[in-house]
């Protein structure tokens, strides 16, 4: 099965810096890989899908970049809402898998 | 609009077992895949497996094949998730979730979560 490596395990930054978190694939996932982000109590929310692509609603200043084993998440500019934990996902088409990285907890400095 | 209602919390005891439902609306539910993905406390989210809702195919993770089945009512638009065989690491919080076509089968609704608590 694909393992799905995400760093750093923690994130300590202040509101208006710019957050990069990292999703490593143990072998390729091309560009079916997904971001969600995830707040205490709540379920998961779809931030970016096929690695690059915002989901409906999404703010600009969420993106997503990579393809093959290596994919970021970046923040441009943070705001006090977006200290969550992020999870990446890879989906294969077939057959059809959805395993998840063990996240990243992006806390306030 | 697009809902995912689950069933209530559940206590069971070790080997026993517990079927989740997951009722949607707001959409034609044979049109959208639905996985079932876990999350233990304090803990990361676990993918469990899939299955769909137009034909009944459905794909497990590997460390859950043979004690977890997943089927779906199309008359109804539930779909139901059964683990069985249950020990005190399967205590979790288990959500159902649409797989949406449009982002690339990424999930975009959630069920609001069923609490499993597993305990003598």
């Amino acid at each position: 099965e694909i393992v799905l490596t995400q760093s750093p395990a923690t994130l300590s930054l202040s509101p208006g810096e710019r957050a990069t978190l990292s999703c490593r694939a143990s072998q390729s996932v091309s560009s079916y890989l997904a971001w969600y982000q995830q707040k205490p109590g709540q379920a998961p929310r779809l931030l970016i899908y096929d690695a690059s692509n915002r989901a409906t609603g999404i703010p600009a200043r969420f993106s997503g970049s990579g393809s093959g084993t290596d994919f970021t998440l970046t923040i441009s500019s943070l705001e006090p809402e977006d200290f969550a934990v992020y999870y990446c996902q890879q989906r294969s088409n077939w057959p059809p898998r959805g395993t998840f990285g063990q996240g990243t907890k992006l806390e306030i400095k | 609009q697009v809902q995912l209602v689950q069933s209530g919390a559940e206590v069971k005891k070790p080997g026993a077992s517990v079927k989740v439902s997951c009722k949607a609306s707001g959409y034609t539910f044979t049109s959208y895949g639905i996985s079932w993905v876990r999350q233990a406390p304090g803990q990361g989210l676990e993918w469990m497996g899939w299955i769909s809702a137009y034909n009944g195919n459905t794909n497990y993770a590997q460390k859950l094949q043979g004690r977890v089945t997943m089927t779906t009512d199309t008359s109804t638009s539930t779909a139901y998730m059964e683990l069985r065989s249950l020990r005190s690491d399967d205590t979790a919080v288990y959500y159902c979730a649409r797989e949406a076509p449009l982002y690339g089968d990424a999930i975009d609704y959630w069920g609001q979560g069923t609490l499993v608590t597993v305990s003598s």
